[in-house]
């Protein structure tokens, strides 16, 4: 168990809705990241959270957003969802600020039809 | 593409064989650090170096890093059944971005 917790495990939607992943971090752990997984893109780096600042940012679409809030967990919220938003959504944090291991939760499949 | 190149794509070995995967990059790297998949669950961290480390172990696990040609080695010793999941290197690029490879599928036959 790596101590980080995604909620839901998995979300169906349809296309054009909006849904909020969330996320609490391993205990201590200050940083935030979130992650896209899918076939044909692999796993790709959205955005990194640390303390509640914007530290990194990845390919993230405009239809999408995070935050992180004051006890340290964060939210992706997903907008005008599309067929190609279908992906597992990983969250991971890790101690510092950046360059050390990440510690990953399980995930949530996204499943837009 | 954020993704580095990892060979091979896909690796089926006996028990008790040795994997070696290998992961190339082309811009420089702080750390590199390898991580495992199990089918459609969390990466787990492995192992990590620095870029000015050559070599580390860790149980049955060895990497090698060369940053003269970008590339780094996952070596698995003696392999188990257990073993057989997704392996992906990750790299910390500029603007700290931890950045994952295409991962290799490896599967270890009892």
């Amino acid at each position: 168990d790596s101590g980080v917790t995604q909620t839901p495990k998995h979300l169906i939607t349809a296309t054009g809705q909006r849904v909020t992943l969330r996320c609490s971090p391993r205990s201590g752990d200050l940083s935030v990241y979130w992650y896209q997984q899918s076939l044909d893109q692999g796993l790709q780096f959205l955005i990194q959270y640390y303390n509640g600042e914007e530290r990194a940012k990845g390919n993230i679409l405009e239809r999408f957003s995070a935050q992180q809030f004051p006890d340290l967990h964060s939210e992706l919220n997903l907008s005008s969802l599309e067929l190609g938003d279908s992906a597992l959504y990983f969250c991971a944090s890790s101690v510092g600020a950046g360059g050390s291991p990440l510690h990953f939760g399980n995930g949530t499949r996204l499943t837009v039809t | 593409s954020q993704q580095g190149e990892e060979d091979p794509q896909a690796l089926s070995i006996q028990e008790g064989e040795n994997a070696t995967m290998n992961c190339s990059y082309k811009t420089s790297i702080n750390n590199l650090q390898w991580y495992r998949q199990n089918s459609g669950r969390g990466l787990v961290h492995l192992i990590l170096i620095r870029s000015n480390e050559r070599e580390k172990h860790s149980g049955r696990l060895r990497v090698t890093l060369d940053t003269s040609k970008k590339s780094s080695s996952l070596l698995i010793t003696a392999s188990r059944a257990a073993d057989t999941a997704s392996y992906f290197c990750a790299r910390l690029e500029y603007g700290n971005k931890l950045v994952f490879g295409a991962g290799t599928i490896l599967r270890v036959k009892s």
